[in-house]
């Protein structure tokens, strides 16, 4: 059964603090990348790598970088947590493809910043 | 533009209707449109994707149809039942590559 695990599935983190969201996939596939899913504004994404050491920039990186040293792990670092980052993240992996390929998702970890 | 447009927000529907939730992109050059269902407490998980040289794609009660003149694709669910309700989001992305969603629709099918 394919997976992709993220570490944590709640977190509650002070403002300032410097927060590490970890994501396993045992898929062996090159990409991965981070969402944020807030209500009403969707799946939302943050980072993406298309292989170890490379990362792009998604639609919302500011406040937020990430890190591939290893092909199936990919983290998420909230350099200063602010209460703005209150939110439900969920990382995922694809294969690399010709065409669309599905992505693999994480249950979530819902982080919340006080 | 990158963005996909969703619609309804929500959508509520008796046992054996026909939900249908609607999208809508600018960037012609994305070239795969799936759909995602999550479940409360889940990530999404990929129900059905269609690639733009097709107009209709089915599998089981889910049918998506798609209209590229129009740069709009329809997902809708026949005989719909309670165990469909979850919260609905279209997608496309571009060379297999970056996956772009929509705001999501919430349905609850009533039994």
């Amino acid at each position: 059964d394919v997976k992709v695990t993220q570490s944590s599935r709640y977190l509650v983190k002070r403002t300032g603090e410097k927060v590490f969201l970890e994501c396993v996939q045992d898929m062996d596939h090159e990409n991965m990348f981070w969402y944020r899913q807030d209500p009403g504004l969707g799946l939302r994404l943050i980072y993406f790598s298309y292989d170890v050491k490379m990362k792009e920039k998604g639609d919302i990186p500011e406040g937020y970088s990430v890190s591939r040293e290893k092909k199936e792990r990919f983290s998420l670092i909230l350099e200063s947590a602010s209460t703005n980052q209150t939110s439900m993240y969920l990382c995922a992996s694809s294969s690399r493809g010709q065409w669309g390929t599905e992505a693999f998702f994480g249950q979530g970890t819902r982080l919340t910043v006080v | 533009q990158q963005q996909v447009k969703q619609s309804p927000q929500s959508l509520i529907v008796q046992k054996g209707g026909i939900p249908i939730i609607n999208c809508a992109y600018e960037n012609t050059a994305f070239d795969y449109f799936p759909w995602y269902q999550q479940f409360p407490g889940k990530g999404p998980a990929l129900l059905i994707a269609i690639r733009p040289d097709v107009s209709e794609k089915k599998e089981g009660r889910f049918t998506i149809s798609f209209n590229k003149s129009a740069k709009q694709f329809s997902l809708h669910i026949m005989d719909s039942q309670p165990g469909d309700s979850a919260t609905y989001f279209c997608a496309a992305s571009i060379e297999g590559f970056k996956t772009i969603f929509g705001a999501g629709t919430r349905l609850f099918v009533k039994a």
